[in-house]
């Protein structure tokens, strides 16, 4: 596609509920990222794909939050257990291998209820 | 602990106007990166900036980075409506970006 796509653009989760929220990158793009941004913060890092491979997952909250990336294209990130605390815009970047340049989707708002 | 700290948060500024954003890093990283993010959008890579020195300019706006000083610029030449949004720099680090937490611009009339 022409961008990276993120669905769905918004999700309303009962608290308990768990949620998965997908992320399609620029068709071949390696890297894959995805970020958590709170309302009037900057992006926070939560975890890295290198194709399949899950390189860097320091920035996951809890083990309640899981990503998966299992062909190294789509990748799914699923928060189970939702608590208000998670309600963010959860954002999906991508970029070829050795890129300094990401391209972002335009986020899953995540509203806690 | 990595930190990128931008200032100032909030900026409102007339139209015509010249201004500077600046933004402070903690890590050895000789590159930088800044975004623009509109209301309910997602980020749009603004400029690159790859080595100590690098200037680059793109319309009315103008980033530079000093690595010796771990310090980034992002100048506003005569603003205009347009450019009302908030803007992010971020270290890129290895695999991950540290973000600051932003800097919302409003150019008024």
């Amino acid at each position: 596609g022409a961008g990276v796509s993120q669905s769905p653009r918004y999700k309303v989760a009962k608290r308990g509920q768990d949620v998965a929220l997908r992320c399609d990158p620029i068709s071949g793009h390696v890297s894959l990222f995805w970020y958590q941004q709170a309302l009037g913060q900057g992006p926070e890092f939560l975890t890295y794909f290198q194709n399949e491979a899950q390189l860097d997952k320091s920035g996951l909250p809890s083990d309640r939050f899981f990503a998966e990336r299992p062909e190294g294209s789509v990748s799914t990130l699923k928060i189970q257990r939702t608590q208000q605390e998670d309600s963010a815009v959860y954002l999906c970047a991508s970029s070829f291998i050795g890129s300094y340049e990401a391209f972002f989707g335009q986020g899953t708002r995540l509203t806690v209820v | 602990e990595l930190k990128v700290e931008q200032n100032p948060l909030f900026l409102s500024m007339q139209e015509g106007k010249n201004y500077t954003i600046y933004c402070n890093y903690s890590t050895t990283s000789d590159r930088l990166y800044w975004y623009r993010q509109d209301p309910g959008k997602s980020l749009e890579s603004l400029f690159v900036l790859l080595s100590n020195g690098a200037v680059k300019q793109e319309g009315r706006l103008m980033a530079s980075l000093d690595t010796k000083a771990r310090l980034s610029t992002l100048h506003i030449t005569a603003a205009v409506h347009d450019l009302s949004a908030t803007y992010f720099c971020a270290d890129p680090g290895a695999g991950k970006s540290t973000f600051g937490d932003g800097t919302t611009l409003t150019v008024k009339p």
